[in-house]
């Protein structure tokens, strides 16, 4: 199956600041990366995703970027704001499945 | 959002207990998911289907029973309920020819 790594694994950021959140996969095949936002006690949704044959995606302040040669994709979200904390996770396809990143605590402090 | 549902939203149960979370979603989307949650972890695949009638393991489908007898409801089974168990699970469903997929409200499992 696949593995996804994810880092940091709690993030805290002044309102304004950047944030920038890594994954890694292994499995050269997967073609496929959302990611999610998980509010506490909520479910998670889809912020963003990007496919394989697409380097960069941007909307708005949230922008993802993909290396498929290093096997690793990122989350840049730009001038935070406080209603941006939450947990935020990978994840990548390996077939029909996703495997999904441990997740990233994001804090923006006002 | 509204349109996939899960129940119960809360459930405690004991060790050895048979329980069943139900999962139902109104956009007639082919595939359906069961995911649960635990800290440090992050959301682990159980079971899939791509359809009703096919359904496939995930990541970790141990202890773990679905059926798809129809299109919009995908129960999950824990026959015999384990402390290991505990956690929140999560349905999602996304359509036949796209990835996304959409969550529904999760439902939190206690087994004492």
């Amino acid at each position: 199956g696949e593995n996804v790594e994810q880092h940091p694994s709690t993030l805290s950021v002044q309102e304004g600041d950047s944030a920038v959140i890594k994954c890694t996969y292994s499995d050269s095949a997967s073609n496929y990366f959302p990611w999610y936002k998980q509010e506490l006690g909520k479910r998670p949704q889809l912020i963003i995703d990007i496919r394989s044959n697409v380097g960069e995606k941007k909307d708005q302040r949230i922008a993802v970027t993909l290396n498929k040669t290093a096997k690793h994709f990122s989350l840049h979200i730009t001038e935070t704001q406080p209603e941006d904390s939450a947990v935020y996770f990978c994840a990548a396809t390996f077939g029909n499945q996703f495997y999904f990143g441990t997740g990233t605590s994001l804090t923006v402090i006002p | 959002d509204a349109g996939i549902t899960q129940s119960p939203r809360y459930k405690i149960t004991e060790t050895g207990r048979q329980v069943t979370l139900m999962c139902h979603q109104t956009w007639s989307h082919s595939y359906m998911f069961w995911y649960r949650q635990d800290l440090g972890h992050g959301l682990r695949l159980i079971y899939y289907s791509a359809a009703a009638d096919i359904t496939d393991k995930g990541e970790v489908p141990d202890g773990y029973v679905v059926s798809r007898s129809k299109t919009e409801n995908f129960p999950l089974t824990l026959e015999s309920a384990t402390r290991s168990q505990t956690s929140v699970y999560f349905c999602a469903s996304s359509e036949w020819d796209s990835y996304e997929q959409y969550f529904g409200p999760g439902t939190r499992l206690t087994v004492t």
